[in-house]
């Protein structure tokens, strides 16, 4: 089965643009993250998802920030407008979740976008 | 606030030696950790999951628990060059894992 995909790879805007990111999980994956990555701040959740449901989304750092899941297997990332300060790396991580009464917590992740806002 | 707390580094050691990483957590509810290598440029990578005080070992790889201490550790036996890179200690709670800032581990030959 293939990995967690994101795409773009790579995303180069200007400032006050808006920015998509996109994310398919892993097939039959029930929960769905965001993480955002600099060097100043490491790896910060942004929020995440189960059964397509958003459970907490306290890591969105404000209202220029948007994430939906309209599917299992689809997720967007949305930034209107863009800043600078938003550049960093964007990785989408899937995990299993519950099956056959067993919790499996491990998640995975994709290759990440990287987003540069000029 | 769940602090999860790792040495930066960089950590260097020679190529076949121990390499010890360390991991210290605040949240005594934590019940599930996780390590994860993370080369320069590349997305995060499981390594290693733990659940109950003990040890766990996984090929040259081997995660210690203590939840009495919250520490969590993880060793590399016969270290590699290709080893080298930042290594995540991860805790999970309710549904979310919490990060630590990462130790950057670099095997010279």
């Amino acid at each position: 089965d293939a990995g967690v995909i994101q795409s773009p790879r790579h995303e180069v805007t200007e400032m006050g643009q808006e920015v998509t990111l996109r994310c398919k999980p892993i097939s039959g994956h029930d929960y769905l993250f965001w993480y955002r990555q600099t060097m100043m701040r490491g790896l910060e959740l942004l929020i995440y998802f189960n059964n397509n449901v958003p459970i907490d989304d306290s890591g969105m750092p404000e209202d220029r920030f948007s994430a939906k899941m309209p599917n299992a297997s689809f997720s967007t990332l949305k930034i209107q407008p863009s800043e600078p300060r938003d550049s960093a790396v964007y990785f989408c991580a899937s995990s299993l979740g519950t099956s056959g009464g067993l919790s499996y917590n491990e998640q995975f992740f994709g290759p990440g976008t990287r987003l540069t806002v000029l | 606030q769940k602090e999860v707390e790792q040495n930066s580094g960089p950590l260097s050691v020679p190529e076949g030696a121990i390499a010890s990483l360390n991991c210290t957590y605040s949240d005594r509810g934590s019940q599930s950790f996780f390590w994860y290598r993370q080369y320069s440029g590349k997305s995060p990578e499981l390594i290693m999951s733990i659940y109950s005080n003990g040890d766990k070992e996984d090929g040259r790889f081997t995660a210690q628990l203590n939840k009495a201490s919250q520490y969590v550790s993880l060793l590399i036996r016969d270290s590699q060059p290709s080893d080298s890179a930042t290594y995540l200690c991860a805790l999970q709670t309710l549904g979310r894992l919490y990060f630590g800032r990462g130790t950057q581990l670099t095997v010279w030959p």
